[in-house]
């Protein structure tokens, strides 16, 4: 059964760094998320795309994210300099239209 | 900003029993809500997706949903212990994006 796939499972990385995020959406999936979920909080999302553009965004994705489809396969999500509070399962998820998401496995960012 | 509230605690059943958990919308016009179950430390995986009011059933699970209430309920016939999880209900609204609640965990007794 097809399914999303993202890596690393865990990234560390000090605080002021840069990190990119991995995830390859189930292949005929049209839309692509990031969201994030803080240890112990409700999943948040925190950007949609579609057609190789942003489509919607929350207030968390401030001009420290960024993301990008760089070839037919992978989606990434950058942070720029991370932050102690961006420490966080960062999940992708995809969809073929207007429907079910299907959620990667995420990665474990802790920033130290 | 959307809402969906699940304010119920953990909930305890033993196996065999039915399991209900609850969530509210803040929307009115909202369309789409769906189940999610989320293991300890893992990724949320979609039980089941409810548009129209009334029930949808699939195998154990069964959704429910109320427009002029503005809630959504899912059953769990027949607990077993692989269903202790957290139970997360989701809203979808603009682009598709999802608004969580918290969760309820569910606990199930052999």
């Amino acid at each position: 059964e097809p399914e999303v796939t993202q890596t690393p499972s865990h990234q560390v990385t000090q605080m002021g760094q840069e990190v990119i995020l991995r995830c390859v959406p189930i292949s005929n999936h049209l839309y692509f998320y990031w969201y994030r979920q803080i240890l112990g909080q409700k999943v948040e999302f925190l950007v949609s795309f579609y057609n190789n553009e942003i489509s919607e965004k929350s207030e968390i994705f401030d001009d420290q994210f960024s993301v990008e489809r760089p070839d037919g396969s992978n989606f990434t999500l950058k942070i720029r300099s991370t932050k102690l509070e961006d420490s966080a399962m960062y999940f992708c998820a995809s969809t073929a239209g207007e429907g079910e998401q299907f959620f990667g496995p995420g990665t474990r960012l802790t920033v130290l | 900003q959307k809402e969906v509230e699940q304010n119920s605690g953990p909930l305890s059943v033993p196996e065999g029993a039915i399991a209900s958990l609850n969530c509210t919308y803040s929307d009115r016009g909202s369309q789409s809500f769906f189940w999610y179950r989320q293991y300890s430390g893992k990724s949320p995986e979609l039980i089941m997706f409810i548009y129209s009011n009334g029930d949808k059933e699939d195998g154990r699970f069964t959704a429910q949903l109320n427009k002029a209430s503005q809630y959504v309920s899912l059953l769990i016939r027949d607990s077993q212990p692989s269903d202790s999880a957290t139970y997360l209900c989701a809203e979808s609204w603009g682009n598709n994006r999802l608004a969580f609640g918290k969760g309820n965990q569910v606990v199930v007794i052999p």
